[in-house]
């Protein structure tokens, strides 16, 4: 078993619409999750990290952790097309010395006008 | 502005000649990476620093190396480059460990 598992999608939906983005994981181990947004020919950026359970708001997105489930998501609500891009759910393991990320595949999403 | 910058953006070299991609950043961060992004395998770090001259290797360092000589710099050496190392590789830096990272722009190899 992977990881950390992220469907590839794509995704595509009408400017406007909600946008639900999801990772599972099956490591426990992992405790800081993050979400990185990587348009086309560019680098990831950083959208949101959280450490703990629960729901994370900023501004149109809500990060969102289910620790008990091994589950995170990504809501975005009132989606745009500027928010067309690849979401990577990125998460860190370890401790000290030996921590590392660990990186979900992507999902492409398209948000059409 | 605080960035990460890579150069070269693209390069198209031949096997077995060596190269070397190069990594600088402004911010002061101890903690440097490097990754590479295949189709279906997405982002698989290659080598990492967590201060000058303390370097480690990733998932993926076969046939990589690295240097961490000045904190703002950390160059990835291929001494001789193969085909399978054709990919698009990343540079990021964070604060002190592996988690707000900040990404470079990107640089397409191309190994003919």
């Amino acid at each position: 078993q992977k990881e950390v598992e992220q469907d590839p999608g794509p995704l595509s939906v009408p400017e406007g619409a909600i946008v639900s983005l999801n990772c599972t994981y099956s490591n426990s181990a992992f405790q800081y999750f993050m979400w990185y947004r990587q348009y086309s020919r560019k680098g990831p950026e950083l959208l949101m990290y959280t450490y703990s359970s629960g729901n994370k708001e900023d501004g149109r997105f809500t990060a969102q952790v289910d620790k008990s489930s091994k589950y995170i998501s990504l809501f975005i609500r009132d989606s745009q097309p500027s928010d067309s891009a690849t979401y990577l759910c990125v998460l860190r393991v370890g401790q000290g010395g030996s921590e590392k990320l660990v990186f979900g595949k992507g999902t492409k999403l398209t948000v059409n006008p | 502005e605080a960035q990460v910058t890579q150069n070269p953006r693209y390069l198209i070299t031949v096997t077995g000649k060596k190269l070397t991609v190069t990594c600088s950043q402004n911010m002061n961060h101890e903690y440097m990476s490097w990754y590479r992004q295949d189709p279906g395998l997405g982002l698989r770090q290659i080598y990492y620093s967590m201060n000058v001259e303390v370097t480690d290797k990733g998932d993926v360092p076969e046939g990589y190396k690295v240097s961490r000589k000045e904190k703002r710099n950390f160059p990835l050496i291929l001494e001789s480059p193969s085909p399978n190392q054709t990919s698009l590789y990343f540079c990021a830096s964070s604060f002190r460990r592996p988690a707000e990272a900040f990404f470079g722009q990107g640089t397409r190899l191309t190994v003919v």
